[in-house]
Formats: C-alpha cells, structure tokens, sequence
C-alpha cells in the first residue's frame, strides 16, 4: 500500500487559518485521499477526501496537487475544539479496501 | 441517526484473564471494523465483516483473539488469555458498505489495561 508522510506535530492560533501538509508520493491512480482526525478520547472521526480536484465540505476543504503527491487539509478558523490528531490515508478504490491509519500530525490550537 | 455504541468504556484485568468487547454498529451498517490502537499509535485493523462473514482477519493474533457477528448486527471481540501488550483501546468502526467512497463511522473505544 502506498504510504503518507505528515510532520509529527503543528501550532495553530484560534480562529486562524491551518493549513495540514501530506505527502504521498507513491500515490496510485485508484487511490483516494482521506483525513481523519481523532480527538482526545474519542475514535476517529470523517473528515473529507478526494481524488483529483479539490473538495470542500463544511468541516474542511482539501487541496490535492496536480500531479496528486501531496496534499493539504486547510481548516479556514481553528477553534480549540480542532485540536486533534489528523490523519493523512490513501484508500484504494474498491470493494473492501483498507483504511490504514499512520502516526497522523498533533494540531494544537493556542486560544 | 445514533452513532457506533461499545461497552464496556475501561476494563482492568490481570494477564492470563480472559476479556470481551461489545459493538453494536450504525443501524444499516453492513460493514464492521475492530482496530486495536496502542497509545501513541494510529488505530490497526484487526477483523472486518461483511454482514456476518469475515473479509479480512490477516493481523488478527488467532490463537488469542476471536472475534463474531453471527446475525450480521452486533459484534464481540474477545481476548483469551490476555497479555501484557494487549493493553490498548479497541475501537469499533461501521460504514454503509465496504469500500470506497463509505467513511468509517467509528465508536469510542474501550480502553483496556492488562496487569
């Protein structure tokens, strides 16, 4: 399976914008980009994905590049309650596909 | 629409116990997911059903853990004996159906500490 590479941890400041980096190289061309956040004590939560354009739903929006090797989950005003754990998943295309989570990026969010 | 429910939320016991875990999924869910997470670690899949049949059980440590959906709904994950590294949160997760584009829905867990 291809793999994503995020940074371990970012800082944000409330009602900013945040902008979270994936890096995906090995992306495949059935592979479908999700972001996961988990907050604490709590199990994952959906957040958004894609495949090649940019989506927008009213938790986040996602950037996908052209070449789709990287992309980027944009919360546009962080509030406390987004800091979390977020996680950067390739979901292949298909009937029973896996989700594999990595470590994900810790966002803290300074009020 | 109520989410993913999991019971108990904590459990303690001593290695060499045995333990159990209920999930009962999003009603309509034909799709179920245990994962195990160890703390600082993303979530791992254990088992996936489809309805009351397995479609992958490949990092799932058979010879202590089982898992069962026999009427496709709810579902138990047990751990018999347990060990010292089975300490972590079992999450319960359900999607509409199994793949792509379904978002997983999942539960809060149970924490289990083994001593």
């Amino acid at each position: 399976d291809a793999k994503t590479t995020q940074p371990n941890s970012m800082e944000s400041n409330e009602e900013e914008p945040v902008h979270l980096p994936c890096n995906h190289s090995t992306i495949s061309g059935t592979d479908y980009i999700h972001w996961y956040r988990q907050l604490p004590s709590q199990g994952p939560e959906y957040v958004i994905h894609g495949l090649t354009s940019n989506v927008n739903n009213r938790m986040a929006s996602l950037a996908i590049a052209e070449d789709r090797k990287s992309s980027t989950l944009i919360l546009h005003r962080a509030t406390l309650r987004d800091a979390a754990v977020y996680y950067c998943i390739l979901r292949r295309a298909g009937a029973n596909s896996k989700l594999t989570f990595g470590k994900g990026i810790t966002l803290s969010v300074r009020p | 629409e109520a989410g993913v429910a999991q019971s108990p939320r904590y459990k303690i016991i001593e290695k060499r116990q045995s333990v159990a875990f209920w999930c009962n999924p999003i009603s309509g869910h034909a799709t179920l997911y245990w994962y195990q997470q160890i703390l600082g670690q993303g979530p791992k899949l254990l088992i996936q059903f489809q309805n009351n049949g397995v479609v992958d059980d490949s990092q799932l440590p058979k010879d202590r853990f089982s898992a069962e959906r026999l009427k496709g709904v709810d579902s138990t994950l047990k751990i018999q004996p347990a060990k010292l590294e089975d300490s972590a949160v079992y999450l319960c997760a359900s999607s509409l159906s199994p793949g792509q584009p379904s978002p997983l829905h999942f539960g809060n867990g149970t924490r289990l500490t083994v001593t």
